[in-house]
């Protein structure tokens, strides 16, 4: 069945460092591949998402690449903030009938001033 | 302002006594779903739904019921609690599609003594 491994947490930065969180998944098909993220106290939102091998998503300076070749989609920003300390979720949805999602089991960032 | 509404948001009860979390949504969606959220293991979906009179089980359907007699409502349904379905329900809702964004609630913590 599908799967979806995302690196182990919690990941502790400095601001301004480079973040890169680490997702890799398996499924048949051509999944859409997403990354949600939950701040403290609230339900999850989208944070990016692409549909196709070699699209890239993007969304507040947060990119990550469909990589079809090695089945990742990592996820990466070039400077972190205080405002971006949440947990993150790689997720995919399969191809075809009812979009059922399929998620990771969560990376918590927590950055530090 | 569209939403997803669950109540209540946080819940206490004993072993054995019926309870219902609710999930309302103001978007016309026609897909909802509800997850469990648990610490190291990710989200899971317990059941969904594709329309109303529609519903089918997810990963971990176990102990839970739900219903949809209307668009808008998906209710979740503990006939029985136990101990082991202490945790955080989150309830989601998005338009027809196979790449289409999920709309996440608030989340309901429960625990079950």
């Amino acid at each position: 069945g599908n799967s979806v491994t995302q690196m182990e947490g919690p990941v502790t930065l400095s601001e301004e460092a480079f973040l890169t969180i680490n997702c890799t998944y398996t499924a048949t098909g051509y999944p859409s591949l997403f990354w949600y993220v939950q701040y403290p106290g609230e339900g999850l939102q989208l944070l990016l998402k692409a549909t196709k091998a070699d699209d890239k998503g993007s969304n507040k300076g947060f990119e990550a690449t469909y990589r079809k070749e090695t089945t990742s989609f990592h996820l990466e920003k070039g400077s972190v903030q205080v405002s971006d300390s949440a947990v993150y979720f790689c997720a995919l949805s399969r191809a075809g009938g009812y979009q059922k999602v399929t998620f990771g089991t969560g990376t918590k960032l927590q950055v530090i001033p | 302002e569209a939403q997803v509404t669950q109540n209540p948001r946080y819940l206490i009860t004993v072993t054995g006594k019926k309870l219902t979390v609710t999930c309302s949504q103001n978007m016309n969606h026609e897909y909802m779903s509800w997850y469990r959220q648990d610490p190291g293991l990710g989200l899971r979906q317990i059941y969904y739904s594709m329309n109303v009179e529609v519903t089918d089980k997810g990963d971990v359907p176990e102990g839970y019921k739900v219903s949809r007699k209307e668009k808008r409502n998906f209710p979740l349904i503990l006939e029985s609690p136990s101990p082991n379905q202490t945790s955080l329900y989150f309830c989601a809702s998005s338009i027809q599609g196979e790449t289409d964004t999920q709309y996440f609630g608030p989340g309901t913590r429960l625990t079950v003594l």
